[in-house]
């Protein structure tokens, strides 16, 4: 079964840098994900899709701030340079056949 | 600029119906696969319907097959989504969402409420 797994929260000083992780199920470790970022009420945004080999495209207007990589079944959002607006929940997605599958959310607080 | 725009949701009573719609603009709508992605309250998001280009390829959740139908008008550059036989559990913003050629969700509308309670 196609399953994301992503933890519950995260928090980061302003400026810092901060790594996400969205985990593959077994079997799945070379899906390529997508991330995606809400900012409390409003509809997500795309920020990239991820390859597992960590070759990455940003979506229209996205920072070069944000930025991805892959390890196995593991996939990565980095964050640089935090800004207050950054503060926000982070989804990882993927798909199968007829199916599209979520990540249950980080939410990131930056302090 | 790509704009996906949700019509306004509502409050309905458990077993009623309810159909969203959804504008485009700024793209080609009949070349790209369409879905509806759903969001209840505090929780994450829930992948809900697709709908080819062609509304050939036509996918649901095990959570709404049956209960709800996803279609599409490309001449509109619209999409729809049926909601039958309602229950509290469907109470969610619902969102819009473009599908790019490799099938990651590319735009997103701003969504809309539908609520669920007698």
């Amino acid at each position: 079964q196609l399953v994301l797994t992503q933890s519950p929260s995260a928090s980061a000083s302003l400026g810092a840098s901060v790594k996400l992780t969205c985990t593959l199920s077994s079997g799945h470790s070379s899906y390529a994900i997508a991330w995606h970022q809400q900012v409390s009420e409003k509809g997500p945004r795309y920020l990239m899709i991820l390859n597992s080999d960590g070759s990455h495209n940003r979506g229209d207007g996205i920072p070069d701030r944000f930025s991805g990589s892959s390890s196995g079944a593991e996939r990565y959002l980095t964050i640089s340079s935090l800004q207050s607006e950054d503060e926000a929940d982070y989804y990882c997605q993927t798909w199968g056949t007829g199916i599209q599958v979520f990540g249950g959310g980080t939410k990131l607080t930056v302090l | 600029e790509v704009q996906l725009v949700e019509s306004e949701g509502g409050q309905v009573k458990p077993g009623g119906s309810l159909r969203l719609s959804c504008a485009t603009s700024g793209f080609t709508f009949s070349n790209y696969i369409m879905s509806w992605v759903r969001q209840a309250p505090g929780k994450g998001l829930e992948w809900v319907s697709s709908i080819s280009s062609s509304s050939g390829y036509i996918y649901y959740a095990d959570s709404v097959k049956g209960r709800f139908t996803i279609s599409r008008d490309n001449a509109k550059k619209s999409l729809y989504l049926q909601l039958n036989s309602l229950r509290a559990e469907d109470t969610a913003v619902y969102y819009c969402a473009r599908v790019a050629p490799e099938q990651f969700f590319d735009y997103w509308g701003q969504g809309t409420l539908v609520t669920v309670s007698s």
